[in-house]
């Protein structure tokens, strides 16, 4: 099946710095990537919509300006939290829309801001 | 606007006694509906989808979900509890504007009890 990498799996990072995660579908071009933010013990909640060559789209209530992303080409999405803070750490999980309209999830990030 | 709702956050069985998970959905048109798996620290699986057609539904790891229109359900069952089945589960539906984007509900952890 389809394969979806997230990198790196884990980071730990002190307060104020920038951390970036990648998102890569290794065997297929996906036009559009969903990044996910989840807290211990609760469901997925949709930050924004990553498309290939334009803008992201952000869901209400998630800052822009704190967590950048970017989808340069058709196998990769980037998520970088700036000026990271203790209550961003958070798993975050990105997912690929392959053509046919799967969706295919990375394996995670956990960021932990000290 | 769509919305998925999971009866019961947490479930317990023993093992070798038949899983049920519950889920409701709300939905203006018809619906696409999934159900992932997450193990700790993973990203999610894909264990089964209901798109059109056959209204069971079956999927890995002896997995099955019924469409239930009339009910507005898609209960996840299996008949015999393994230990490796503990982890969260999330039923979601696809959002209606076909973006790929998917609603999640709030995740089910099932307990495998020796």
């Amino acid at each position: 099946g389809a394969v979806v990498s997230q990198h790196p799996s884990r980071v730990i990072c002190k307060s104020g710095t920038s951390v970036k995660i990648e998102c890569r579908s290794l065997d297929f071009q996906a036009t559009t990537m969903f990044w996910y933010r989840q807290f211990p013990k609760k469901s997925l909640m949709l930050m924004a919509t990553s498309n290939e060559g334009s803008k992201a789209t952000y869901e209400q209530g998630v800052e822009k300006d704190k967590f950048l992303i970017n989808h340069a080409s058709l196998t990769l999405s980037t998520l970088t939290v700036t000026s990271a803070h203790p209550e961003d750490s958070s798993f975050y999980i990105c997912s690929a829309l392959r053509t046919a309209g799967e969706l295919f999830f990375g394996e995670g990030s956990r960021l932990t801001v000290l | 606007a769509q919305s998925v709702t999971q009866l019961g956050s947490h479930v317990s069985v023993s093992e070798g006694a038949l899983v049920l998970l519950r889920c409701n959905y709300s939905s203006s048109v018809p619906p696409y509906l999934f159900w992932y798996v997450q193990y700790p620290n993973q990203g999610l699986q894909l264990l089964l989808k209901y798109t059109t057609g056959a209204t069971l539904v079956k999927g890995i790891n002896g997995f099955e979900a019924e469409f239930k229109k009339s009910e507005t359900s898609f209960h996840l069952t299996k008949p015999s509890a393994h230990m490796s089945d503990a982890a969260e589960y999330f039923c979601a539906v696809r959002e209606s504007s076909n973006t790929g984007k998917l609603i999640f509900g709030q995740g089910t952890t099932l307990q495998v009890k020796p």
